[in-house]
């Protein structure tokens, strides 16, 4: 199984929205409903933002969104804040029945 | 809250076993709808899932990794553990132990992550 294709790196202003793209087949995003989204901070474990595509845990801002178009699915942080820059990465539930990964993105906030 | 603790050597040698335990702490390995998960990390790199156990037994493995990869579940000590033969340099990396619920990708409780190296 071939990771999930995420730009490198993404930047914006505090303020701004910036959306993160996790591109994936027929065999994973596009199957399923089943795409989540992790934060993570350097030596850092990750976090879940999203899962089921767009439903956030208790706890997480409402500034983080997900969507999901046929087998790309994106994210979305609105209202840019400083304590927002760290690494993304995007999964997904697979027709194999395994979990497959981004390469991740790392979101700067100028 | 769920808390997961992995444990294990630091350093490998090229050809041997790799073996870590994930120790659960507030909350049974022994409850339906969540699955016992490896995920590594390469250094400065992403995320590989390395596959997940169920409170049944039943496993699935990365398919990559499938050949070289043994998980299962001591319920008595609420433990759970990963067996990789045959490591080499390539398999330095931090190792998680992470509860998926549903084993839809939905990991939403990690360990700190334990670093190991693999070299002569």
């Amino acid at each position: 199984q071939s990771a999930l294709t995420q730009p490198a790196s993404v930047s914006g202003s505090p303020g701004q929205s910036i959306t993160i793209s996790c591109t994936g087949t027929s065999s994973d995003v596009g199957a399923y409903n089943y795409v989540s989204w992790y934060q993570q901070y350097p030596g850092k474990a990750p976090k879940l933002m999203i899962y089921d595509v767009s439903n956030r845990p208790s706890g997480v801002s409402n500034r983080f969104s997900g969507s999901k178009s046929g087998n790309t699915a994106s994210l979305t942080i609105s209202g840019l804040q400083a304590e927002d820059e760290a690494d993304y990465y995007c999964s997904s539930y697979t027709t194999s029945s395994t979990v497959v990964f981004g390469g991740g993105t790392k979101l700067t906030v100028l | 809250q769920v808390q997961l603790q992995e444990s294990g050597p630091g350093l490998v040698k090229p050809s041997q076993t790799l073996s870590l335990i994930c120790t659960v702490s507030i909350g049974s390995i022994n409850s339906g709808g969540y699955y016992w998960s490896w995920i590594r990390q390469y250094p400065g790199k992403g995320l590989e899932w390395i596959g997940y156990i169920y409170y049944t037994g039943s496993t699935y493995y990365n398919p990559s990794l499938k050949s070289r990869v043994t998980m299962s579940l001591d319920t008595s000590k609420n433990q759970f553990s990963l067996n990789l033969n045959g490591v080499t340099a390539a398999d330095t990396a931090v190792y998680y132990c992470a509860r998926d619920r549903g084993g839809y990708s939905i990991f939403e409780s990690w360990g700190q992550g334990t670093l190991v190296t693999v070299s002569p």
